[in-house]
């Protein structure tokens, strides 16, 4: 167990369709990173955020949007869903120091888009 | 153009045999050189970390080997287990300011009885 929760583990839904996937990072961790893991792909980073400011942006469409609360847990919106937005969406958090890029990863949410 | 090439990109060994992964990579300035074991479905965990003066790290039946000078990193499995069928990722840390983390696309390993 990483310590990272993401909920829900299972998401169905629409094309066209608008959902939110839920993260909470390990204890004290000040960063989270959202993924995207399509069949049989690697891992696609998608954006950073720092203690709720964004820090770094990969390659992640307009329909979607992030964001991390004063709490730390981050929210990760995808909205006009479209077939291919079907994958496995990881979240990872990593703390501060020398090895502040040691990401622990959560255990994902499988999105299916009908 | 910071990258990370993984070879092969799949493999398949007999339960009990050895194998090794390889990664090389052309990330700077490097900071430190990832393994990470992720099984189908789940979340990618890390097996060893390595920084630039360490050659050589154990994790269990797993050894990880880093030449910052060749920019090459090699992951031995002994003893392969039916457990280790999984995709095993290279991540390298470049430190710019922050960390920029780049991911290999990972190697497939089967291992088959």
């Amino acid at each position: 167990d990483s310590g990272v929760t993401q909920t829900p583990k299972h998401l169905i839904t629409a094309t066209g369709q608008r959902v939110t996937l839920r993260c909470s990072p390990r204890s004290g961790d000040l960063s989270v990173y959202w993924y995207q893991q399509s069949l049989d792909q690697g891992l696609q980073f998608l954006i950073q955020y720092y203690n709720g400011e964004e820090r770094a942006k990969g390659n992640i469409l307009e329909r979607f949007s992030a964001q991390q609360f004063p709490d730390l847990h981050s929210e990760l919106n995808l909205s006009s869903l479209e077939l291919g937005d079907s994958a496995l969406y990881f979240c990872a958090s990593s703390g501060t120091g020398e090895l502040a890029d040691t990401q622990y990863f959560g255990p994902g949410t499988r999105l299916t888009v009908l | 153009k910071n990258q990370v090439e993984q070879s092969p990109q799949s493999l398949i060994i007999l339960e009990g045999k050895n194998c090794t992964l390889q990664c090389n990579y052309t990330v700077s300035p490097f900071s430190n050189l990832r393994w990470y074991k992720q099984d189908t479905g789940r979340g990618p965990v890390s097996l060893t970390i390595m920084t630039f003066s360490e050659n050589t790290k154990s994790n269990g039946r797993y050894t990880a080997t880093l030449d910052a000078d060749t920019k090459q990193s090699s992951l031995h499995i002994t003893a392969s287990q039916l457990s280790d069928s999984a995709s095993y990722i290279c991540v390298v840390s470049a430190r710019t300011g922050g960390f920029k983390t780049i991911f290999g696309a990972g190697t497939r390993l089967f291992v088959k009885a």
